[in-house]
């Protein structure tokens, strides 16, 4: 079945280390997208992607880094320079930009010890 | 991409339907309307978009007000598996994607 894959589901780590969390689709869309939801909020945008090898700051991208070196694939790294990097991260895709709908992920919850 | 406005939370009925409403007074005419709902601990899921006329699918049913500074979300029959945060998004034809997702609306549904 086609659809979009996060892992893992949870995920904890120390204060001050790097970590990556995984966004896989096999929908042969060009655009992915990663998200940010604090407790109660709304998401907001933190680096998308419209082809591969490139990628576009979204409104929040401090801390993060991302590359998108496969069409399939669009890793997010979390930075120990991110400083409130507890949250849920969202993965999405659309088959172009713009106005096209966004196929969303399970999600990763990443806890920072 | 413009705001919208929605209220915080609404209750219903199972079985009975549901009107959600939202405001984007400032919408532009090239600006689609997009809902999407998230279901706790899930991501967000696509559930209807239109730009002026009425739209229908197998999930809802989404009103466009003439002048489009305000649509409503139409669940015919509400069940307990719709209780989830419905947003209201609109969504430029091109140009950048920064997709705004609102607090939107908490939908509960009473058995």
């Amino acid at each position: 079945d086609g659809g979009i894959t996060q892992s893992p589901k949870y995920l904890f780590r120390k204060e001050g280390q790097n970590v990556t969390l995984s966004c896989e689709q096999n929908l042969n869309h060009d655009a992915m997208y990663w998200y940010r939801q604090d407790p109660g909020q709304g998401l907001r945008l933190i680096y998308y992607s419209q082809i591969v090898n490139d990628f576009q700051k979204g409104d929040i991208a401090e801390g993060y880094s991302v590359s998108r070196e496969k069409k399939e694939s669009f890793p997010l790294t979390v930075t120990s320079a991110q400083k409130n990097p507890t949250a849920f991260y969202l993965c999405a895709s659309s088959l172009r930009q713009g106005s096209d709908t966004q196929y969303f992920g399970p999600g990763t919850r990443l806890t920072v010890l | 991409d413009a705001k919208t406005t929605q209220p915080n939370s609404m209750e219903s009925n199972e079985e009975e339907p549901v009107h959600l409403p939202c405001n984007h007074s400032t919408i532009s005419g090239t600006d689609y309307i997009h809902w999407y709902r998230q279901l706790p601990s899930q991501g967000p899921e696509y559930v209807i978009h239109g730009l002026t006329s009425n739209v229908n699918n197998r999930m809802a049913s989404l009103a466009i007000a003439e002048d489009r500074k305000s649509s409503t979300l139409i669940l015919h029959r509400a069940t307990l598996r719709d209780a989830a945060v419905y947003y209201c998004i609109l969504r430029a034809l091109t140009g950048a994607n920064n997709l705004f997702f609102g607090t939107g609306t908490r939908l509960t549904v009473i058995p």
